[in-house]
């Protein structure tokens, strides 16, 4: 049961152009969402990440989206960068009222960023 | 800068042997984490620990599986018999409170054999 989708598996942009990552969910109790950037041999490292209550968060040349109707967000690269060539992961946390921690990741979209 | 330190990057075991994967989290968090990532599969939550007890845990993490959190610095995970499946990279993470983002080790690649 895939909670948390990344439907495309890879994506190749060029250098200075826009990076658009998509992530669906389908548990409505998830609250906090996270965007996850992995480089091979590391683990996950946090980028940017927004709340339920908000549609829009954003980080410099980092910028999530939220549509709660559509149960999608997405994460944008603006100018992408052959550096931000990696995997990067959705996740995704459920208001349980506990103090845990517990994500929900996708399956990861491989980012290529061509010079 | 802090960072999640994990020992050691890569082991190899025997199918039945007990293994410890060793971290050590960033030294004001008090959350912690257990993650594992099979090869070509999604990163998947195994546990979580606040308090010097097991706060959540999935379905993965069944009666073999154990943590610790020994000296107060430490957060380790044991594997009482390890099986061909439990091949993985395995990463410790925490975090500071609980909503904020969790900060993930390097991950300690195990290879069952």
């Amino acid at each position: 049961d895939q909670q948390v989708k990344q439907n495309s598996p890879s994506l190749s942009v060029q250098e200075g152009r826009i990076s658009i990552l998509n992530c669906d969910y389908t548990n409505s109790m998830f609250d906090y969402f996270l965007w996850y950037k992995k480089y091979p041999a590391e683990g996950p490292t946090f980028l940017i990440s927004i709340s339920s209550i908000k549609d829009k968060n954003e980080d410099g040349r980092f910028t999530v989206f939220l549509n709660k109707s559509a149960k999608h967000l997405s994460l944008h690269i603006v100018p992408s960068q052959p550096g931000d060539s990696a995997v990067y992961f959705c996740a995704a946390k459920e208001n349980s009222g506990g103090s845990n921690y517990k994500l929900t990741f996708g399956k990861g979209t491989l980012l290529t960023v061509n010079p | 800068e802090p960072e999640v330190t994990q020992t050691p990057s890569h082991q190899v075991t025997q199918m039945g042997q007990e293994v410890i994967l060793r971290c050590v989290p960033i030294s004001n968090h008090l959350y912690f984490y257990w993650y594992r990532q099979i090869l070509g599969q999604k990163v998947e939550f195994l546990v979580s620990f606040y308090n010097n007890e097991i706060s959540e845990k999935s379905e993965i993490f069944d009666d073999q599986f154990s943590v610790e959190r020994p000296d107060g610095s430490n957060f380790t995970l044991k594997i009482r018999s390890t099986k061909l499946e439990d091949s993985a990279m395995y990463f410790c993470a925490s975090s500071g409170y609980r909503n904020t983002e969790a900060f993930f080790g390097q991950g300690t690649r195990l290879t069952v054999v």
